[in-house]
């Protein structure tokens, strides 16, 4: 079956400090992968995504995310949080030839404080 | 460039009424993806529409719930006779390439949070 999960339902730290969101996937076949992010009252803003190529990419705000295929990983990372991060994070696959659906994990809650 | 837009943001529907929720899509974008998210859940896809198609329902619960996206106007996602379980919040996602080109980037709008009593 195909799944998206997130290690962490809630994630608390203090500015300055370097996070590290994991994602393991399940999914038959070629993936795209991606980090979307929603802060407070605001709608999911795309944060990267992984087509082919490189497998560490760079999104936007310092984000980047490694997708290492023999772990069906693709965990986000930043070397030191600010406040503003504070918002849920959520990993989504989405096979390269299916119809366009994106399969979500359930979320993780980042809280970092000042 | 407007983003995809969704009305009403706020539904408040007594149970057995029925729910209508907008999606217009970014400009030029032709595919339109509905998600369901619970709470304390993440989002779950429903469908996935073309102009004047349905190109996956694999989602949408089979009974109540509907999906169109007409030649004009925006797509509409409709429930009949709500229930309490269908309190939720409902996003409307639109992107450029679909079946050929793989699943493109999604831009999702800011949803629509039913609530019914």
């Amino acid at each position: 079956a195909q799944s998206v999960s997130q290690h962490n339902h809630h994630v608390i730290l203090s500015e300055a400090a370097s996070l590290e969101l994991g994602c393991n996937y399940s999914y038959g076949g070629t993936v795209n992968l991606f980090w979307y992010v929603q802060y407070p009252g605001q709608h999911l803003q795309l944060l990267l995504k992984y087509f082919s190529g490189d497998p560490l990419v760079k999104g936007i705000k310092g984000f980047e995310a490694e997708f290492i295929k023999s772990k069906f990983s693709f965990n986000l990372r930043k070397p030191s949080v600010q406040w503003s991060d504070t918002a849920e994070y959520f990993c989504a696959v989405g096979g390269s030839s299916n119809t366009g659906k994106l399969i979500f994990g359930q979320g993780t809650t980042l809280q970092v404080k000042p | 460039n407007a983003g995809v837009m969704q009305n009403p943001r706020h539904l408040v529907r007594r149970r057995g009424q029925e729910a209508r929720l907008r999606c217009s899509p970014m400009k030029g974008h032709s595919h339109v993806y509905w998600y369901r998210q619970l709470p304390e859940e993440g989002l779950k896809f429903m469908v996935y529409l073309q102009k004047e198609n349905i190109i996956d329902e694999s989602g949408m619960p089979k009974e109540r719930f509907s999906a169109e996206f007409p030649k004009e106007g925006p797509s509409i996602l409709r429930i009949q006779q709500v229930v309490r379980g269908d309190s939720a919040a409902y996003f409307c996602a639109s992107s450029r390439r679909g079946l050929a080109g793989g699943p493109g980037e999604q831009y999702f709008g800011p949803g629509t949070r039913l609530t019914v009593t």
